[in-house]
């Protein structure tokens, strides 16, 4: 069964510094996610990316966030000035579609401690 | 934005049914309903989704009456491997025009042996 692979599975860093987290979506999927969750709290939507430019995103996705799909199979989420509020448990999602019936699907996370 | 209300939390015995209910009493007329499940430390997984009636898969069932304003999910016979949070989205699309799933607290299920 084809899946959304993640990598790095879990990354420490230091508060202020630069952290790219990295997606490879299912291949003939068009539509790209980045969520979040904070431990034990739910998930929240950052970013919605379609044709190689974002569709949504919410209020949590600041200036200090970006996103980018460089070659065509990666999908990266680049957090530019790390805080300690960002530590949490980053999910990329894609989907074939972005209709109500379209399901994501999930890759199993980056989890980001900040320190 | 459709918000939904399911329990906290259920628990429930290995080889039981157990039923989840969602409330969803501002579900607009092209909303679909849709439920995902969340291992611990792992991403959400789709688990099944319905417009109206009874959908049945080979995971689950969701279970729709006719007004719309709730559904069930049914997880028959659930196995320890069952313990998960689920969660029951509607509707929530994004002012772009596009729909994005947005997951709320969920149910804690936990299942005993």
């Amino acid at each position: 069964e084809p899946e959304v692979t993640q990598t790095p599975s879990h990354q420490v860093t230091q508060m202020g510094q630069e952290v790219i987290l990295r997606c490879v979506p299912i291949s003939n999927h068009l539509y790209f996610y980045w969520y979040r969750q904070i431990l034990g709290q739910k998930v929240e939507f950052l970013v919605s990316f379609y044709n190689n430019e974002i569709s949504e995103k919410s209020e949590i996705f600041d200036d200090q966030f970006s996103v980018e799909r460089p070659d065509g199979s990666n999908f990266t989420l680049k957090i530019r000035s790390t805080k300690l509020e960002d530590s949490a448990m980053y999910f990329c999602a894609s989907s074939w579609d972005r209709k109500n019936t379209g399901e994501l699907f999930f890759g199993e996370g980056s989890r980001l401690t900040v320190l | 934005l459709a918000k939904t209300t399911q329990p906290i939390s259920m628990d429930s015995y290995e080889g039981q049914e157990v039923n989840i209910t969602c409330s969803h009493n501002n579900i607009a007329t092209n909303d679909y309903i849709t439920w995902y499940q969340q291992f611990p430390s792992q991403g959400p997984r789709f688990i099944i989704q319905g417009y109206k009636t009874k959908v049945t898969n080979e995971v689950a069932s969701l279970f729709i009456p006719a007004d719309r304003k709730s559904s069930t999910l049914s997880l028959p016979r659930v196995s320890l491997s069952d313990t998960a949070v689920y969660y029951c989205l509607v509707g929530d699309k994004a002012s772009g025009g596009s729909y994005i799933p947005t997951f709320g607290r969920g149910t804690s299920l936990i299942v005993h042996p």
